[in-house]
């Protein structure tokens, strides 16, 4: 059964830093792009991240640009966004999710077949 | 940035009847188009990939279609359990976007 699990979420003040992450199980992470989506509270889905299952293709959303970092160790099939200089409109939850099929040549993903359950993350004073 | 218009906003029907959703891209995106199902205090799970391929475990009265700029998610007959939001979704080009959702309540 695929599992993933985030944690790392929290209340943190503008400007602050935060480490979510992501544990993953029930299937060969090495062969899977990973995927940071997040939603703020009562609005819509917005696509954070994106990582390739080698690690060597990243993508950021505009907002997030500069200031988060995502990472995957495949030998402790986990996924990692830093995420620092933390802004108000930061404020959502955060779901790690994994691509619909296994990566191949020529494939950027971008289907997400299986959602964590989202850790919350508050930026506030 | 590809815009993905999703219609009508909301969608007030009674249990046991059709439904059909609506998502416009703002360019050609093929048929690299998703759809999802969100209910409340819940991770989105995914119903189809690029346009018309049903995720594993969704049942045979949901289906997709479309190509291009035009797009449909249709539920034949809904059932209780089907009364949630529903958005789409594009993987043609980065940045991947979302539709602002359509609301399926019951009547």
């Amino acid at each position: 059964e695929v599992q993933l699990v985030e944690s790392g979420g929290g209340l943190v003040q503008p400007g602050g830093s935060l480490r979510l992450s992501c544990a993953a199980s029930g299937f060969t992470f090495s062969n899977y792009w990973m995927h940071w989506v997040r939603q703020a509270p009562d609005k819509g889905l917005v696509w954070v991240s994106r990582i390739k299952s080698d690690g060597t293709i990243i993508s950021y959303a505009d907002s997030v640009k500069g200031r988060f970092t995502v990472s995957r160790d495949n030998a402790k099939n986990t996924v990692i966004l830093q995420m620092n200089s933390l802004r108000a409109e930061d404020t959502a939850m955060y779901y790690c999710a994994r691509e619909s099929r296994s990566d191949s040549k020529n494939y950027f993903g971008g289907s997400a077949g299986y959602w964590g359950q989202g850790t919350l993350v508050t930026v506030s004073s | 940035e590809i815009v993905l218009t999703q219609s009508p906003a909301t969608l007030s029907l009674s249990p046991g009847e059709r439904a059909t959703l609506s998502c416009r891209a703002s360019q050609s995106i093929g048929s690299y188009l998703a759809w999802y199902q969100q209910k409340p205090g819940q991770a989105p799970r995914l119903l189809f990939y690029d346009a018309s391929n049903r995720a594993s475990d969704i049942p045979a009265r949901f289906s997709g279609s479309g190509s291009g700029t035009d797009f449909t998610l249709t539920i034949s007959s809904l059932e209780p359990e089907d009364f949630a939001f529903y958005y789409c979704q594009q993987r043609d080009k980065w940045p991947l976007t979302f539709g602002g959702g359509t609301r399926v309540e019951i009547k």
